[in-house]
């Protein structure tokens, strides 16, 4: 059975840092991993996806890594925004398309 | 234009009440999902169906019966509602099918808030 851990559980930054969000999970037979991005009372926004073959993943001010043996996967975020705050979800996809989503990392980044 | 849309947006309802919940994708994908995220913001899937075959089924109470009419809905059939199935229920699709695909991407919508007194 999947488990996924986020750390921290929650992050309050000054605008302009960058940062680096954690993402453990304990069954590496996926076919994928992806992060979402769901503010308050929303829905969920994919970020990121990265495919079981690759170890990085980049769209503008993200960047995802992979390592697949080591069940951890890390979003990078550059030159915080405080558009950027909301809660960040890591999930591994496995067999049947199944995602398994961590804890989250509430992030607040501060004027 | 809403890829992935549900309604009703909020439910509130009497504890033994029958209710259902509706989700229409018009992406064209092949799979649609249900999740719940509980009150402490965990969220964790239901089921998914693939062409309207049932797929994934994750130790969901008999109570919760979900119905494909046909790939683009997906709806969600809750009978004899408990405190305990308060909770936002998002539902997902997907362009792939159930061998998943390693760039398949899964689109979410904007979740139904059901509340049970």
């Amino acid at each position: 059975k999947q488990e996924v851990t986020q750390i921290p559980a929650a992050l309050s930054v000054p605008e302009g840092e960058n940062l680096v969000l954690n993402c453990s999970f304990t069954d590496s037979a996926i076919y994928n991993l992806q992060w979402f991005r769901q503010d308050p009372g929303k829905g969920l926004t994919s970020l990121l996806l990265i495919q079981s073959s690759q170890r990085e993943q980049t769209s503008g001010r993200l960047n995802a890594s992979l390592d697949k043996s080591s069940g951890r996967s890390t979003l990078y975020i550059a030159a915080s925004q405080p558009g950027d705050s909301a809660t960040y979800l890591c999930a591994p996809t496995g067999g049947g398309n199944k995602l398994t989503f961590g804890t989250g990392t509430q992030l607040k980044v501060e004027l | 234009d809403t890829a992935v849309s549900q309604t009703p947006k909020y439910l509130v309802t009497q504890m033994g009440n029958d209710k259902s919940i509706k989700c229409e994708q018009n992406l064209g994908h092949d799979t649609m999902y249900w999740y719940k995220q509980d009150s402490k913001k965990f969220l964790k899937i239901m089921f998914s169906y693939n062409n309207k075959e049932l797929i994934i089924n994750e130790t969901v109470p008999n109570r919760f019966s979900p119905k494909s009419p046909d790939k683009a809905h997906l709806n969600l059939h809750i009978n004899s509602l408990e405190l305990g199935d308060s909770a936002v229920y998002f539902c997902a699709s997907s362009p792939s099918g159930t061998s998943g695909g390693s760039t398949d991407t899964q689109y979410f919508g904007p979740g139904t808030r059901l509340t049970v007194l």
